[in-house]
């Protein structure tokens, strides 16, 4: 969807380092979503906002932050990454009338 | 965590035959229910959604829903193999910021 947009689409990176994903959104949403999709598991909620600095966290939240400091980004950190937290991520916007999906950021940690 | 679950399949029918996925779910108190349909490699989009019990049909798609069981079903006819793809339930949740909370996805194989 052209109104929700994820950098970077693809990361290598090194386990322990710190790495943020990033959502953009053009729609004035209000909820935005941070899921992980993995093989066997499906798609899980990491961390969601419901506004400018109000954030919470959702089911598999350990080992991430997220920062909202403005409507229309969602930053999703990775403090220190590990093997596990190889997977893909995927924002999310509520629409009023469904959810719409960023085109995910694949990430692998080595 | 309020469950939904759903046959990972795979669901293999032939071109022109009528798909059926089901999905159950456990928190009674739901209310909106989606589909969605995921090719590989890329990221889920909205085929329908669904709130009061009954069906409701858009094209060749029908979802249908029934809260005493707790059960949603998505119903494809004229099956074609560009529907070849993982289909995602999906219900939304009370709290955690009215989130979806998903199925692991059905995954449907269309054979010409």
């Amino acid at each position: 969807d052209a109104g929700i947009t994820q950098s970077p689409r693809h990361k290598v990176t090194e386990t322990g380092t710190p790495v943020t994903l990033r959502c953009h959104q053009t729609e004035n949403h209000r909820y935005m979503y941070w899921y992980r999709q993995d093989p066997g598991h499906g798609l899980r909620l990491i961390h969601y906002s419901y506004g400018v600095k109000d954030t919470d966290k959702g089911e598999v939240s350990d080992g991430y932050s997220v920062s909202r400091s403005k409507t229309e980004d969602f930053l999703l950190t990775l403090e220190s990454a590990t093997s596990s937290q190889t997977s893909v991520y995927f924002c999310a916007t509520s629409t009023g009338n469904g959810y719409t999906f960023g085109s995910g950021t694949r990430l692998t940690v080595v | 965590q309020k469950e939904v679950e759903q046959n990972s399949g795979p669901l293999s029918v032939p071109e022109g035959a009528i798909a059926s996925l089901n999905c159950t779910y456990s928190d009674r108190g739901s209310q909106s229910f989606f589909w969605y349909r995921q090719y590989s490699g890329k990221s889920p989009e909205l085929i329908m959604s669904i709130y009061s019990n009954g069906d409701k049909e858009d094209g060749r798609f029908t979802a249908q829903l029934n809260k005493a069981s707790q059960y949603v079903s998505l119903l494809i006819r004229d099956s074609q193999p560009s529907d070849s793809a993982t289909y995602l339930c999906a219900v939304k949740t009370s709290n955690s910021g009215y989130a979806l909370n998903f199925g692991k996805g059905t995954s449907l194989l269309v054979t010409p």
